[in-house]
C-alpha cells in the first residue's frame, strides 16, 4: 500500500529551467492538491483537482501548471523556475473533498 | 493569507505531561483537521472535527472547536518523546472552498524524555 508517491525527493534547478513533480496515489482518490511549505509559513494550497479532467487553482498558483488525465496521477510543472520557487512541495490526496488527506513524502526543490 | 494561527509557536514539555496548543481561524469552516508533520517527513491527519462537533477523541488526542470564537484546541494527553514534531491545524472552508485546506504556521513541540 503506496498511498501517495511523490518524486523525486530532491532536485535541483538553474532559474529558468523547467521540470515536472510527479506525483500518484493508489487509492482511488478524486481529490488531490499540491502545497508548497516555507519556514515559518505553514503550507499553501498551490492548485487542486476534484477528479481526472478538473483543476482550480489555490492560493499562491503563479509559476506553476497542472493536468490531470487519470485519477491517479497529478502532475506539477514549473514553467520557468525562479529562486522564490525553493521550496518544500507536498502532494495530498482524498476520497472526499471535506476529509482528511494523505500526503506525500515531499519533494525539497531548490533553484539557484 | 494563512486562515488558522496556532499558539504557542513552540512547546517543550517532558514525557508523561499534557501537551495543548491552540487553533485561530479567520472565516466559516466546514471542518478543521489536525495534522503532525515529523522532521523532514509529510504530514499525518490526526483528527477532523466538523463544524456542528464541540469536541472529539481519538487515543490521547481531545480537540475542541468553538465556532462562535473561530478557536480549536488540540490536547495531547501523557506525552512521549515519539510525540515530538510539528502540528499543524488546517481548515475547510464553506461552498466552493471545499477540500481547498489552508494551514496554519503550525506548533513544534519537543518532549524529552
Amino acid at each position: 500500500n503506496a498511498g501517495v508517491t511523490q518524486t523525486p525527493k530532491f532536485q535541483v534547478l538553474k532559474t529558468g529551467q523547467s521540470m515536472t513533480l510527479q506525483c500518484a496515489q493508489d487509492m482511488n482518490h478524486e481529490y488531490m492538491s499540491w502545497y508548497r511549505q516555507d519556514p515559518g509559513m505553514g503550507l499553501r494550497l498551490i492548485h487542486y483537482s476534484v477528479g481526472a479532467g478538473i483543476t482550480d487553482q489555490g492560493e499562491v498558483p503563479n509559476g506553476y501548471n497542472v493536468s490531470r488525465s487519470t485519477t491517479e496521477d497529478f502532475p506539477l510543472r514549473l514553467l520557468s523556475a525562479a529562486p522564490s520557487q525553493t521550496s518544500v512541495y507536498f502532494c495530498a490526496s482524498s476520497a472526499t473533498p471535506s476529509g482528511g488527506y494523505t500526503f506525500g513524502s515531499g519533494t525539497r526543490l531548490t533553484v539557484v | 493569507s494563512q486562515q488558522g494561527e496556532e499558539d504557542p509557536q513552540a512547546l517543550s514539555i517532558q514525557e508523561g505531561e499534557n501537551a495543548t496548543m491552540n487553533c485561530s481561524y479567520k472565516t466559516s469552516i466546514n471542518n478543521l483537521q489536525w495534522y503532525r508533520q515529523n522532521s523532514g517527513r509529510g504530514l499525518v491527519h490526526l483528527i477532523l472535527i466538523r463544524s456542528n462537533e464541540r469536541e472529539k477523541h481519538s487515543g490521547r488526542l481531545r480537540v475542541t472547536l468553538d465556532t462562535s470564537k473561530k478557536s480549536s484546541s488540540l490536547l495531547i494527553t501523557a506525552s512521549r518523546a515519539a510525540d515530538t514534531a510539528s502540528y499543524f491545524c488546517a481548515t475547510d472552508g464553506v461552498t466552493d472552498s471545499w477540500g481547498k485546506l489552508q494551514f496554519g504556521a503550525g506548533t513544534q513541540v519537543v518532549v524529552t524524555p
